[in-house]
Parts: structure tokens; C-alpha cells; sequence
């Protein structure tokens, strides 16, 4: 039982690279979200998704973009990627959402040189 | 919009010491509201969750936590610190009805002294 998968696990780019960082579940939740975890903040959400063909911003969208084709997965691009994108990004899963469970992937660590 | 507040960043107790990691939340209905832990160069994971049906809620590896509504808190607790247990700990908040957001708090790194 694969869970959520995300790859790469490591990741250096240089300041206006663009990339895409791969999310993947195979439980069939509706509901997957993209966070970035930096010291001190917590996990703050990019953006979410509430099943194939709808997403959503989170609080710290800018910089980012999401599509859901299919519901295993939610890949997030980057578009220009600039140093402040240096982080560790979490991609998660919810077979719902209120009182669910999040599933989560094991991290991407980003940097931006 | 729902929000947690945890205070500390960091806490540093002994081994066999209490452990109390705080959590507020900021709703004006009682939501959802979780524990998770990430261990060092890991995802997070689910220690306990309160959903309504009871207000002291035990979850693994021993930690539990009580929601009170007077006090809009939902502290997490554990009786006795392994050192296994130096992780970080971040408090969630769901709304109810509808897309709602799965929100975290900053953080607590906890911290076990020999």
C-alpha cells in the first residue's frame, strides 16, 4: 500500500527554472492539498484540490500552479522559480474533508540557488 | 476562517516528565481539530484527532488531549516522556460542513533530556 507518493525527494534549481514536483495516491481521497513547511511557520497550504477538474489558492498560492486531471494525482509547478521557493513542500491526502484524516507524502526538499 | 495558535516553539522536558504541547484554536462553531508529530526527515503522521464524540481523546504512542470549549484549547499530553518522542508536533484545525481547509499551527519541536 503505496499511500502518497511524491518525487522527487531532492531538488537544487537555479532562480528562473521551472519544474514540476509530482504527488501521487492510491487510496481514491477526493480531496489532495499541497503544503510548503518552513522553520518556524508551520505548514502553510498553496493549494487544494476537491476533486478531478477543481482546485482552489491556499494562503501562499503566488508562484505556483495545479491541475488535477485525474484523482491519483496533483502535480504542482513552479513556474519561475526564485529563492524564496527554497522549502520542503508536503502533498496530502483526505478521503473527505472535516473530521478526516490526512494522508501525507514524505516531503520534497526544494532549494533555490 | 478557522486558525491554531501553539504556544512554544520549543519545549524541552526529561525523560519520564509530563508533557504538555499547547493548542488553541480560533472558531466560532467547535471544529475539527487534530494532533500530528513528523519525526526527523518524515511526513507527518496522525496522533489523535477530536471530532465531537468524546472530549478526551487517546491516540497512539500514549499522548492524549483534552478539547475544552470554555477555553477554545485542545493541549496534547502524555504522562510519562520516552525519548522517542522528540519530534515536532503541529495542531490542525477543520471546519465543518463544506471544502474545508485542513489549517496547522506553527510547530512545537519537543525536545527529551536524558
Amino acid at each position: 500500500n503505496a499511500g502518497v507518493t511524491q518525487t522527487p525527494k531532492f531538488q537544487v534549481l537555479k532562480t528562473g527554472q521551472s519544474m514540476t514536483l509530482q504527488c501521487a495516491q492510491d487510496m481514491n481521497h477526493e480531496y489532495m492539498s499541497w503544503y510548503r513547511q518552513d522553520p518556524g511557520m508551520g505548514l502553510r497550504l498553496i493549494h487544494y484540490s476537491v476533486g478531478a477538474g477543481i482546485t482552489d489558492q491556499g494562503e501562499v498560492p503566488n508562484g505556483y500552479n495545479v491541475s488535477r486531471s485525474t484523482t491519483e494525482d496533483f502535480p504542482l509547478r513552479l513556474l519561475s522559480a526564485a529563492p524564496s521557493q527554497t522549502s520542503v513542500y508536503f502533498c496530502a491526502s483526505r478521503p473527505g474533508t472535516g473530521e478526516t484524516e490526512a494522508f501525507f507524502g514524505q516531503g520534497t526538499r526544494l532549494t533555490v540557488v | 476562517a478557522q486558525s491554531v495558535t501553539q504556544l512554544g516553539s520549543h519545549v524541552s522536558v526529561s525523560e519520564g516528565a509530563l508533557v504538555l504541547l499547547r493548542c488553541n484554536y480560533s472558531s466560532s462553531v467547535p471544529p475539527y481539530l487534530f494532533w500530528y508529530v513528523q519525526y526527523p526527515n518524515q511526513g507527518l503522521q496522525l496522533l489523535l484527532k477530536y471530532t465531537s464524540a468524546a472530549t478526551l481523546v487517546k491516540g497512539i504512542n500514549g499522548f492524549e488531549a483534552e478539547f475544552k470549549k470554555s477555553e477554545t484549547s485542545f493541549h496534547l499530553t502524555k504522562p510519562s516522556a520516552h525519548m522517542s518522542d522528540a519530534a515536532e508536533y503541529f495542531c490542525a484545525v477543520s471546519g465543518r460542513g463544506g471544502a474545508q481547509k485542513l489549517v496547522f499551527g506553527q510547530g512545537t519541536r519537543l525536545t527529551i533530556n536524558p
